[in-house]
């Protein structure tokens, strides 16, 4: 099993609401990550976990929530969103804590803030 | 970690090889040379990394030139599928973060 898989592949929210993006991995990783992707632009970092524990924090709105329940399993949870963050929100993993690995990416969630 | 620079755009007739280069003129000793790619709709697909040699796997080589300034991944019999954005990443031994440009967007043409 080589996949990242991310539910839900497209989530639409008003400015209200509370969802959460959820992301799973089942190939023993050590490190997960949220990227960013507005249109045409490439993949921007949000955070980085290692082994279960926030690494990176790149400077990310605190409507963004990060949780890493246990090692398979990486959430972002979405409160009090704006427009401007309707994205493509990317999961990863790699085996090894640093990016010299491969990292593996999921096909994304589509989110739409109204 | 150092930057790249990769043309924005590139087209290239299908069943011949795609070269796309990139130049990292300020890349240090212990930063290695990482190519991903990004087909539409889908998340960024690893290819190959290297660091002072060539590499290749069954997805492409990778040309580092000597002084290690700049390199060129070459898709040797390009498809229709080999349509994407391919980023050309330079990354320092045991770095967390994996920072991706702007790319080169590929097209193959029929």
């Amino acid at each position: 099993d080589t996949e990242v898989t991310q539910t839900p592949k497209h989530l639409v929210m008003g400015m209200t609401n509370k969802k959460s993006l959820k992301c799973e991995q089942h190939m023993g990783h050590r490190a997960m990550y949220w990227y960013k992707q507005k249109a045409k632009k490439p993949p921007e970092l949000m955070f980085v976990y290692s082994y279960e524990k926030l690494s990176i924090n790149e400077s990310v709105p605190s409507r963004f929530s990060p949780e890493c329940p246990n090692s398979s399993l990486l959430n972002l949870h979405l409160h009090a969103l704006q427009p401007e963050d309707s994205a493509l929100y990317l999961c990863a993993s790699s085996r090894e804590t640093s990016a010299n690995g491969e990292l593996f990416f999921g096909e994304g969630s589509r989110l739409t803030v109204l | 970690d150092a930057k790249t620079t990769q043309p924005p755009s590139m087209d290239c007739a299908e069943g011949r090889a795609a070269n796309l280069p990139c130049n990292h003129s300020t890349i240090s000793g212990n930063e290695y040379v990482y190519w991903y790619r990004q087909i539409h709709s889908q998340g960024p697909q690893y290819i190959i990394h290297g660091l002072k040699n060539n590499e290749t796997n069954e997805m492409a080589s990778l040309i580092i030139t000597e002084d290690r300034k700049s390199s060129t991944l070459i898709l040797p019999h390009a498809t229709l599928r080999d349509t994407a954005v391919y980023y050309c990443i330079v990354i320092v031994e045991g770095a967390q973060k994996l920072v991706f440009g702007q790319g080169t967007r590929l097209t193959i043409n029929p």
